[in-house]
C-alpha cells in the first residue's frame, strides 16, 4: 500500500537558518504530493504541491521538488523565521488508488528561536 | 469566503455513549473527506464521499463508526458506544472535485475526549 515516511523530529532551529524536511514515499500509482502545515491552534493547510516528476511547488519561501527517481519530496527554505514555528506534513494522493484520500507522514514540529 | 466548519470543537463524553460530529463543507465542493487525527496513529483516512455515489468507507476501523451525508452537503460522522481509544482529533476536509490533485481545504476538528 502506500505510504509517506518523513524524517523523525522535532526539529529546533535558529532563525534564518537553513531547513530542510525529508520526506520520501511509496505509492502504487503516480501521485501527485503536497505538504500541509498545522500552526498552532489552527487547522491544516495546504503549503505546496507538485503534480508530476521534476515539478517544482513553492509558497512563501518553501520549496519542494518531486523526484520520482527517489521517490522524495523534501521541503526546504534558505530562511526560516520565527512565525513559520509549525507541524508540517507530508502527503500523497495516488490516482491509482480507490479514491483521492490523501496518505500523511507522522508530521514534524519546527521550533524556531529568534 | 466561508471555509469548512465543524461541530462542536471540543466533546467529551463518556465510554460507551454515542456521539455525533458535523461538518459544513465548502459551498459547491462535492468531495468530502474525514479523517482522524492522533498521538499513535498521526493521520489516518476515515471515510469519503463523492457526490451522490456510494462513500468509500475503506478507512472507518470498527462497525461503530458510520457517516452519512446529506443533500451532497452537511455530513454528520457518528461514533457508538465510544471507547477511549477514540480519542482523537477528527478533521473533515472538502475538495472542489474528487480529483487526486485538488487541494483539500481542511476544517478546524472535533477534539473528541472519553472518560
Amino acid at each position: 500500500g502506500n505510504s509517506v515516511t518523513q524524517m523523525e523530529g522535532p526539529v529546533t532551529l535558529s532563525e534564518e537558518a537553513f531547513l530542510t524536511i525529508n520526506c520520501t514515499y511509496t505509492a502504487t500509482g503516480y501521485p501527485s504530493l503536497f505538504w500541509y502545515v498545522q500552526y498552532p491552534g489552527e487547522g491544516l493547510q495546504l503549503l505546496l504541491k507538485a503534480t508530476k516528476a521534476d515539478d517544482k511547488g513553492s509558497n512563501k519561501g518553501f520549496e519542494a521538488t518531486y523526484r520520482k527517481e527517489t521517490t522524495s519530496f523534501h521541503l526546504e527554505k534558505g530562511s526560516v523565521q520565527v512565525s513559520d514555528s509549525a507541524v508540517y506534513f507530508c502527503a500523497l494522493s495516488d490516482p491509482a488508488g480507490a479514491n483521492s484520500k490523501l496518505t500523511f507522514g507522522k508530521g514534524i514540529t519546527l521550533s524556531v528561536r529568534p | 469566503g466561508a471555509g469548512v466548519s465543524q461541530s462542536p470543537s471540543n466533546k467529551v463524553t463518556e465510554k460507551g455513549k454515542d456521539v455525533e460530529l458535523r461538518c459544513d463543507p465548502i459551498s459547491g465542493h462535492t468531495a468530502l473527506y474525514w479523517y482522524r487525527q492522533s498521538l499513535g496513529q498521526g493521520l489516518e483516512f476515515l471515510i469519503y464521499f463523492q457526490g451522490n455515489s456510494a462513500p468509500d468507507k475503506s478507512g472507518l476501523p470498527s462497525d461503530r463508526f458510520s457517516a452519512e451525508r446529506t443533500g451532497g452537503s452537511v455530513s454528520t460522522l457518528t461514533i457508538q458506544r465510544t471507547q477511549q481509544e477514540d480519542s482523537a482529533v477528527y478533521l473533515c476536509a472538502s475538495s472542489a472535485t474528487g480529483t487526486y490533485h485538488y487541494e483539500q481545504y481542511f476544517g478546524p476538528g472535533t477534539r473528541l475526549t472519553v472518560t
